[in-house]
Formats: C-alpha cells, sequence, structure tokens
C-alpha cells in the first residue's frame, strides 16, 4: 500500500523567517517517485519538483530546497527566507512505478507567510 | 500558452441531474487524469487514460464516466450528480510516462455543488 503523511495541517511564520514542511511515505515498491506541488489561494496546482528513488541528493532553487532520506522515508520542503507570496498549501505527492499512473497525495500543509 | 483547460470554473447541479465537465490541453500530452479534492484533503484519481481510445479507472471511479476520443479532451461525466459528489474537480495531463516520473500539468478546477 502507498500513503503519504504531511502531518502539518496550518503553519504559520512571520515574513524572511525560515520553515519546513514534511513529508513521510510509504510504498512498498523499490522504484517510486516524489512531488511537490503548491496550491495558492487562487486554487490551481503547480508543479514544484520531482525526485526520484534512487537519486538521494538533495536540491536546491532560488529559496527552496529538498530533503529526501530513504532512511526515514522523508521528503522534506525548505523555504527560507519566507515571503506573503508563499502562501499557499503545499502537497507531497507519491507515484510508484508500477501500478496505475496515478499521484497519491498528502492532505497538505497550509502555509501562511504573514508580513 | 494555455496548457490545461477546464470548464467550466463553477457549476450547481440539483441532485439527480447530469453533467460533463471538460478538460482539454494543447501539449500534445498523451497521459490525461481526472482528480477529485474534497476540503482539507489531498486528490484522489477518478478516472485515467493513456491515449486515445484507452481510459481505466482510479481510485474512485463510482458516480463517473469518461471518455477519450482524442489525444486533447477528457471530459468526465456525472450521470446522476449526488450530494457526495460536491467537490472541486481537477484534470492533469502528462507527456507519456512509461517511468511514472513526468509531473502532471493541471488546470485550475471546477468547483462544483450538489444541492
Amino acid at each position: 500500500a502507498q500513503k503519504v503523511t504531511q502531518a502539518q495541517t496550518e503553519i504559520s511564520v512571520v515574513e524572511k523567517e525560515d520553515v519546513t514542511l514534511d513529508c513521510v511515505y510509504e510504498t512498498r515498491d523499490t522504484t517510486y517517485y516524489l512531488f511537490w506541488y503548491k496550491q495558492p489561494p487562487s486554487g490551481e496546482l503547480v508543479f514544484l519538483i520531482r525526485r526520484n528513488s534512487f537519486d538521494e541528493q538533495n536540491e536546491i532553487s532560488g529559496r527552496y530546497s529538498w530533503n529526501f532520506q530513504k532512511s526515514t522515508s522523508s521528503f522534506n520542503f525548505t523555504i527560507t527566507a519566507s515571503q506573503v507570496v508563499d502562501s499557499a498549501v503545499y502537497f507531497c505527492a507519491l507515484r510508484n512505478q508500477t501500478g496505475a499512473n496515478n499521484l497519491f497525495f498528502g492532505t497538505g500543509t497550509r502555509l501562511t507567510v504573514i508580513p | 500558452n494555455a496548457g490545461v483547460t477546464q470548464t467550466p470554473k463553477f457549476r450547481i447541479l440539483k441532485i439527480g441531474q447530469s453533467m460533463t465537465l471538460q478538460c482539454t490541453q494543447d501539449m500534445n500530452h498523451n497521459y490525461m487524469y481526472w482528480y477529485r479534492q474534497d476540503p482539507g484533503m489531498g486528490l484522489k484519481l477518478i478516472y485515467y487514460s493513456v491515449g486515445a481510445g484507452i481510459t481505466d479507472k482510479g481510485e474512485v471511479p463510482n458516480g463517473y464516466n469518461v471518455s477519450r476520443s482524442t489525444t486533447e479532451d477528457f471530459p468526465l461525466r456525472l450521470e446522476l450528480a449526488a450530494p457526495s459528489q460536491t467537490s472541486v474537480y481537477f484534470c492533469a495531463s502528462s507527456r507519456r510516462d512509461p517511468n511514472s516520473n513526468q509531473p502532471q500539468h493541471f488546470g485550475d478546477g471546477t468547483r462544483l455543488s450538489i444541492l
């Protein structure tokens, strides 16, 4: 079975603070893919990053960074120097290489950045 | 630069009515998906298609039907609307994806209320 858990339902930070969004996943597949999507107040889903299970290198893109650790089945997302525009719901998602071609989503973390 | 386009954006239906949610993409993507997002939850897959003429069930297909007569279009039909189908519906598409690692591109969503 596959499952994605985002234990943090809501987080509030003051602008310029750093914030980490947690994601823990479960899967029996040895090859799988992890994603982060952003859903701003306007409602659309925006793809942020994809990580393959066989590539544990962490990644940095501007103020965003991702920490993938297979040993703890976690794929955490850190925003450095948060901005008001970062306010959104963030979803972590898992996709197995086998089975149906769908993403298994976590329940999301609502991030509010206070000016 | 349209991407994935969903219509309508909002709709209110009475119980027992039927309607079709439209989805079209202009990226020549083979794979298309329909998800529903209930309040405070992640997305769940309803149906997906890996190409014209091919569709398959996702996690929550009951009460819905789909067709894929062209690469561009993937309409979702509700035959007998029920209150449990009140949700936000997202259509998505991705490139041909034998390794399950292509990001999905989402439309802006259709907010559907059944009263």
